[in-house]
């Protein structure tokens, strides 16, 4: 199972909005609504921020919005605040009943 | 207040074994898939294995699948990674987190090396 795409760095100024996008195959990202995102700060483990697509934990900011098209997903960050500034993962169920992460996006508040 | 406590990590030599513990408070353990996901020190998130509930299924990345292997101990609230035939690959800080990946350790890091 080879990792899903993302790229591996992403750039906004403060209150900006800019979007993660995370490719992967008909056999994860598009097979289901299964594709999750995370945060992690350095030295932290990670932290959800979207679930099956689209849901928030109620304790995840609004800023963050989740969408996918065919075998792409995306995470949207809006109001880019100084705290966003991390490393984002994405992630999807397999139709082999696995998991499978993306390569991992860093993302700088400029 | 949910807590997930990794042990178990240190240096272990190419070919050995090594057992990791992950110990569950704060939430009810026996309703949670878990699973175990690893990073290799500054590389990203792999994925490792899953265990269903009731431990009846479990699956696991192809990296591991045959050296590794999951399980669980309802009554204790504990979950486990026994991992045979250590490569220097296998390098990485593990963390338990649970099935919807909402909850996860704090990290234990296994070093293969002579």
């Amino acid at each position: 199972q080879s990792a899903l795409t993302q790229p591996a760095s992403v750039s906004g100024s403060p209150g900006q909005s800019i979007t993660i996008s995370c490719t992967g195959t008909s056999s994860d990202v598009g097979a289901g609504n299964f594709v999750s995102w995370f945060q992690q700060h350095p030295g932290k483990a990670p932290k959800l921020l979207i679930y099956e697509v689209t849901l928030r934990p109620s304790e995840v900011s609004h800023r963050f919005s989740g969408s996918k098209s065919a075998n792409t997903a995306s995470l949207t960050i809006s109001g880019l605040q100084g705290e966003d500034d991390a490393d984002y993962y994405c992630s999807s169920y397999t139709v082999g009943n696995t998991y499978v992460f993306g390569t991992g996006t860093k993302v700088t508040v400029l | 207040q949910v807590q997930l406590v990794e042990s178990g990590g240190g240096v272990v030599q190419p070919g050995r074994s090594r057992r990791l513990s992950c110990e569950v408070s704060g939430i009810a353990f026996i309703v949670y898939g878990m699973h175990w996901v690893r990073q290799a020190p500054g590389k990203g998130l792999e994925w490792v294995a899953v265990t269903s509930s009731d431990a009846t299924e479990k699956y696991y990345a192809e990296s591991v699948k045959g050296r590794f292997s999951i399980s669980r101990d309802n009554s204790k609230n504990m979950l486990y990674l026994q991992m045979n035939n250590l490569r220097p690959e296998d390098t990485a800080f593990y963390y338990c987190t649970t099935r919807n990946f909402g909850y996860w350790g704090q990290g234990a890091l296994v070093t293969v090396s002579s």
